[in-house]
This record gives C-alpha cells, structure tokens and sequence, in this order.
C-alpha cells in the first residue's frame, strides 16, 4: 500500500527566510510519479510538480526547489526567500504506475509566513 | 478554457436529504475523481472514472454515488445524507496520458 507522510503539521518563518517542508512517502512500485499541490486560503488546489520515480534530478523553478532523494523516499520541497504569499497548505502527493489510479495524498503542512 | 468546475460552491443539507454535485471539465481530460477533505486528514478518493461510462470505487465509497454519462461531466450522488459527510469536496480531471491532476473550487457541504 501506498503512504505518504508529512510530519510537519505547521510551519511559521519570517519573511525572506528560507523553508523546507518534508515529504516521505511509502511505496512497492518501482515506477511512481511524486507531486507537490499548494492550497491557498482561497481554497483552491494549485498543481506545483510532479517528479518520476526514475529521474532523481532536483529541480528549480524560481524560488521554489525540490529534493528528490529514492535512498530515503524523500521529496522534499524548499522555499527559499518566503513571501507572504506563499502561506499555504502544502501536500506531497504519490500516484504508482499500475493497479491504482488514485493519488494518495499527506496530512499537508500549513506553511504561514510572517511578515 | 474554465479548467474544471464545480457546482454548487456551498450547500447545506439536513440529515437525510438527498444532492448532486456536478463536476465538469473543459479540457478533454479521460479520467475523472471525487475527493473529499477534512480538516487533519487531507484528501481521500471517494470514486474515480477512468473514461465515459465506467466508474470504480476509491478508498472512501460508502453513502455516495456516480455517474459519468458524459466525457465532460462527473456528477456525485448522496442519497441519503448524515452528518459524517460534512466536508468538503473535491473534483479532478486529468488525462490518460500523464499523472497530474487539476482540481476544481471545492465544495463546501454542511450536513446538520
């Protein structure tokens, strides 16, 4: 069965610092897909990325950067100079290749920024 | 292009009373799903539609209903409501093809 676990449950910084949220997730499949989705105060769910079980390159866009580690099933996500817009709820998602269709979703980390 | 939608945005039911939620998509996107999140638990798979006309149940199925009579729409039946299914409620589209999934606004649904 698939998990996935974010053991932050929230997270305050100031402003302009930088901040990581784990992810580790739970798995058999040896082809996966990992996903990061920010829920605003809004409501919404926002689609950040999603990275392959078989591509362990980190990845950068903007100030957002994330760590994907197979060695310890990690997929952390780091926010490097933190606005106020970016308070939110963060969730790491896991979605295996075959036999499930569905994505299995953390408890999310409440991300508050301080102005 | 509207992405995925969601109707109504808020409702509140009485225990026992029955409501549809539509979801629809814009994007030509196979498969559809139902979550639902509360507070603590993130979202879990209520059902999940793989094309028009087939629907499969997810990890929380009990006291809903789909159907999926059209690519476009994925609607999600509560025949009879309880306070237990007060939460709110998420629709998701993607396509065959890849694996991430686009959501709609949420329902909010109050059961009293």
């Amino acid at each position: 069965a698939q998990k996935v676990t974010q053991a932050q449950t929230e997270i305050s910084v100031v402003e302009k610092e930088d901040v990581t949220l784990d992810c580790v997730y739970e798995t058999r499949d040896t082809t996966y897909y990992l996903f990061w989705y920010k829920q605003p105060p809004s409501g919404e769910l926002v689609f950040l990325i999603r990275r392959n079980s078989f591509d362990e390159q980190n990845e950068i866009s903007g100030r957002y950067s994330w760590n994907f580690q197979k060695s310890t099933s990690s997929f952390n996500f780091t926010i490097t100079a933190s606005q106020v817009v970016d308070s939110a709820v963060y969730f790491c998602a896991l979605s295996e290749r075959f036999g499930n269709e569905k994505l299995t979703f953390g408890t999310g980390t409440r991300l508050t920024i301080i102005p | 292009n509207a992405g995925v939608t969601q109707t109504p945005k808020f409702r509140v039911l009485k225990t026992g009373q029955s409501m549809t939620l539509l979801c629809a998509q814009d994007m030509n996107h196979e498969y559809m799903y139902w979550y639902r999140q509360d507070p603590g638990m993130g979202l879990r798979l209520i059902h999940y539609s793989v094309g028009e006309g087939t629907t499969a149940k997810g990890e929380v199925p009990d006291g809903y209903n789909v159907s999926r009579l059209k690519k476009q729409n994925f609607l999600l039946g509560l025949e009879s409501a309880a306070p237990s299914q007060t939460s709110v409620y998420f629709c998701a589209s993607r396509r065959s093809t890849s694996y991430e999934q686009y959501f709609g606004p949420g329902t909010r649904l109050t059961v009293t």
